[in-house]
């Protein structure tokens, strides 16, 4: 069975600033890797997916997200954070037929 | 944004009442699902439908029942609900199967149960 673990529960970072969200997955083949952003009272909106291909994938809002088979790792990235993008992110993995898991979520709070 | 309808946004009710959600698709997706969120654990899967009157458990499906009479729409039930029920719930939809496709999501229905 598939799992998913982001480390960091609260990230604060400048505003500015880069980011790394981290994300490491556990399934026995090539998993479907997606990444999530909440807003406050509001629903999950998909930022970006991976199905094969070129590991470095790109997403709406300026993020991007590598996959790297050999750590298990899908990290969330964007160079220059904006005040906007305060959120609680989610990763999520699936397998073909399988349940979609999600991680318990990274909140990220960005400072002036 | 996909059109996804949840309702009701916010409810307020008593353990040991019956509490239904609903949630309303224009998408014509096959697949609908419902989710719980709690703080510390992400989303968890309740149930979700392959399919007009076709369902299945997820991981915490005790103490809730769906049905899907009609493609657009999902109904979640809790027979007798009681506090540990209370949380936020989503209904999303996606058109292929549950792991490989991206699911999109309503806005949360905000349940209490007191």
């Amino acid at each position: 069975a598939q799992s998913v673990t982001q480390p960091d529960i609260h990230i604060t970072v400048s505003e500015g600033a880069s980011l790394e969200l981290r994300c490491n997955y556990s399934y026995g083949a090539t998993p479907y890797l997606f990444w999530y952003v909440q807003s406050p009272g509001q629903g999950l909106q998909l930022l970006l997916k991976y199905f094969s291909g070129d590991t470095l994938v790109q997403g709406i809002k300026g993020f991007e997200a590598e996959f790297k088979r050999s750590q298990s790792s899908f990290n969330l990235r964007k160079p220059s954070v904006h005040w906007s993008d305060a959120a609680e992110y989610f990763c999520a993995v699936g397998a073909r037929g399988n349940k979609l898991v999600f991680g318990a979520g990274t909140i990220l709070r960005v400072k002036s | 944004d996909a059109g996804i309808t949840q309702s009701p946004r916010h409810k307020v009710t008593e353990t040991g009442t019956p509490v239904t959600l609903r949630c309303h698709q224009t998408e014509n997706h096959r697949y609908m699902y419902w989710y719980r969120q709690d703080p510390g654990h992400g989303l968890r899967l309740i149930h979700y439908s392959y399919g007009v009157k076709d369902t299945d458990k997820g991981e915490v499906s005790d103490g809730y029942s769906v049905s899907r009479s009609k493609t657009e729409d999902f109904l979640l039930t809790l027979e007798s609900a009681t506090s540990s029920q209370t949380s936020v719930y989503f209904c999303a939809i996606s058109e292929g199967r549950m792991g490989n496709q991206p699911q999109h999501f309503g806005d949360g229905t905000r349940l209490s149960i007191l």
